[in-house]
């Protein structure tokens, strides 16, 4: 089966602006997640979707945000970018038991968006 | 909020022997420990995990123990092979809304000489 896609996977973006992140998941995987990874910081949980909902939120401001779309894919926006929000953003689509007929939850990576801030 | 500490942060080992690498977390409501290897330039994977109402679990060569009292949890890994290089993530989470929220440790970078 397709494997998690992300696009774009590259990206760079000026100080101010604003940036649209894309993620589909494997067919039949209801949630996405997004991270944050960085040197610095490290990997970060940003926030997590499930049946169109947003089910989880980690510690990053209101400038990050997400939505997710009846086929399930996901968009995370940020907005006012900060040379700081240079990082790669990672999705990851996951199934839960329960919620489809099998037994063993399963996380799944995409290939993750490089956003370089100048 | 969760704290999650890793060591060591590099760990350099012979083909054949084992790796160990500890995570510890402060938060006593974390019920669900993945661990995750990246390769360089490649995607984090999901490649053992434990729950809290387990002590240990084993897949292949690779075994992750809990100590709910003790707040850390460890990665095995025997028989290492130059394959096995990579930077491994430990995450303690906490249930919410139907999944989890994790925190990650730092990472633990494994060099593996054949």
């Amino acid at each position: 089966k397709a494997g998690v896609t992300q696009t774009p996977r590259y990206l760079i973006k000026t100080r101010g602006q604003q940036v649209t992140l894309s993620c589909s998941p494997i067919s039949g995987h209801r949630s996405v997640s997004w991270y944050q990874q960085t040197p610095g910081q490290g990997l970060q949980f940003l926030f997590e979707y499930f049946s169109e909902t947003q089910r989880n939120k980690g510690n990053f401001p209101g400038r990050f945000s997400g939505r997710q779309f009846s086929n399930s894919r996901s968009e995370m926006n940020v907005s006012t970018l900060e040379l700081g929000d240079s990082a790669l953003y990672l999705c990851a689509s996951s199934y839960y038991p329960g919620t489809g007929g099998r037994s063993t939850y399963e996380q799944y990576f995409g290939p993750g968006t490089r956003l370089t801030v100048t | 909020g969760e704290n999650v500490e890793q060591h060591p942060s590099t760990l350099s080992v012979q083909e054949g022997d084992s790796a160990v690498i500890k995570c510890t977390y402060s938060d006593s409501a974390s019920n669900y420990f993945p661990w995750y290897k990246q390769e360089l330039g490649k995607r984090p994977q999901l490649i053992i995990d434990i729950r809290s109402n387990v002590g240990e679990k084993k897949d292949q060569r690779i075994a992750v123990t809990l100590n709910k009292t003790a707040k850390h949890f460890s990665l095995h890994i025997t028989e290492t092979q130059p394959e096995d290089s990579a930077v491994y993530f430990c995450a303690a989470s906490t249930a919410s809304g139907g999944s989890y929220i994790p925190t990650f440790g730092r990472g633990t970078s494994l060099i593996v000489h054949p």
